[in-house]
C-alpha cells in the first residue's frame, strides 16, 4: 500500500538556525512530490514540487529550498530560519488517481 | 484554474445532512471539482471529485449543477468528527499528475450535538 511519512512532527527552532524536514513515500515509484505550507489561520500554499530526482520547481520566492536526492525522498531546508517561516508544513503526492492528493501528517515548525 | 467561492462558516446539527455550497462560475469544460477537508492540526483529506455527473462515495455526495457553475458537497449524516474546514477546488486533471492545488480559505463546518 502507498504511504507517506514526514518528520519531525514538531520542531521549535531559534531564528537564524538551519532547518531540515524530511518526507518519504512508500509503495510507489517516481511520484510527483509536493511541499505545502499553512501559516496560522490561513489556507495552504504550494511551496515546491518535484517530478523526479534532482528536479525541483519553486512556486513562491522565499527563504526555503527543497531537494530530492532519491526517488521517494523529498527534503525541505533552510540555512537561516526567519520568524515568518513558522507554520505547518505538509508533504503530498498523488496516489495514482485523477488529481487527488495524499498528504502526510505534517510538521509543525515554530521559530522563536 | 477557475476561482471558487465558499461561505466562511456553517453549522450543522449532529445526525442531519450537511450541505456545503461552492460557486465556480468561471469553470472550464475540462476542469474538475474537488473537495478536501482538514481537521484541526492534520493534513487535508481527499473527499470526492467530479466533472459533470453527480458522484457518491462512502464519505459524501457531490452534486454539480447542469451549467457546472456551482456544486454542493453533501455529508448525509454529519457526526462531530466531521467538524473541519472544507475546501472546494477546481482544476484540470491529468492522470497521476495531480498536486498543484490552489487552496482557498474554505468553509469551517461545525457539527453540534
Amino acid at each position: 500500500s502507498q504511504t507517506i511519512h514526514q518528520w519531525p512532527a514538531t520542531l521549535v527552532q531559534p531564528v537564524g538556525s538551519p532547518l531540515s524536514l524530511e518526507c518519504t513515500v512508500e509503495g510507489t515509484s517516481n511520484p510527483n512530490l509536493y511541499w505545502y505550507r499553512q501559516a496560522a489561520g490561513r489556507g495552504l500554499q504550494l511551496l515546491f514540487y518535484s517530478i523526479g530526482i534532482g528536479q525541483i520547481s519553486s512556486e513562491v520566492p522565499q527563504n526555503l529550498s527543497a531537494s530530492r536526492p532519491q526517488d521517494r525522498q523529498f527534503i525541505l531546508s533552510s540555512k537561516k530560519l526567519l520568524l515568518s517561516d513558522s507554520g505547518f508544513y505538509l508533504c503530498a503526492f498523488p496516489p495514482g488517481g485523477y488529481g487527488e492528493l495524499f498528504f502526510g501528517e505534517g510538521s509543525r515548525l515554530t521559530v522563536l | 484554474d477557475a476561482k471558487t467561492t465558499q461561505p466562511p462558516s456553517m453549522d450543522c446539527a449532529e445526525g442531519r445532512a450537511a450541505n456545503l455550497p461552492c460557486n465556480h462560475s468561471t469553470i472550464s469544460g475540462n476542469e474538475y471539482v474537488y473537495w478536501y477537508r482538514q481537521i484541526h492540526s492534520q493534513g487535508p483529506q481527499y473527499i470526492i471529485h467530479g466533472l459533470k455527473n453527480n458522484e457518491t462515495n462512502e464519505m459524501a455526495s457531490l452534486i454539480i449543477t447542469e451549467d457546472r457553475k456551482s456544486s454542493t458537497l453533501i455529508l448525509p449524516h454529519a457526526t462531530l468528527r466531521d467538524t473541519a474546514v472544507y475546501y472546494c477546488i477546481v482544476r484540470v486533471a491529468f492522470y497521476n499528475q495531480g498536486g498543484k492545488l490552489i487552496f482557498g480559505q474554505g468553509t469551517e463546518l461545525s457539527v453540534k450535538p
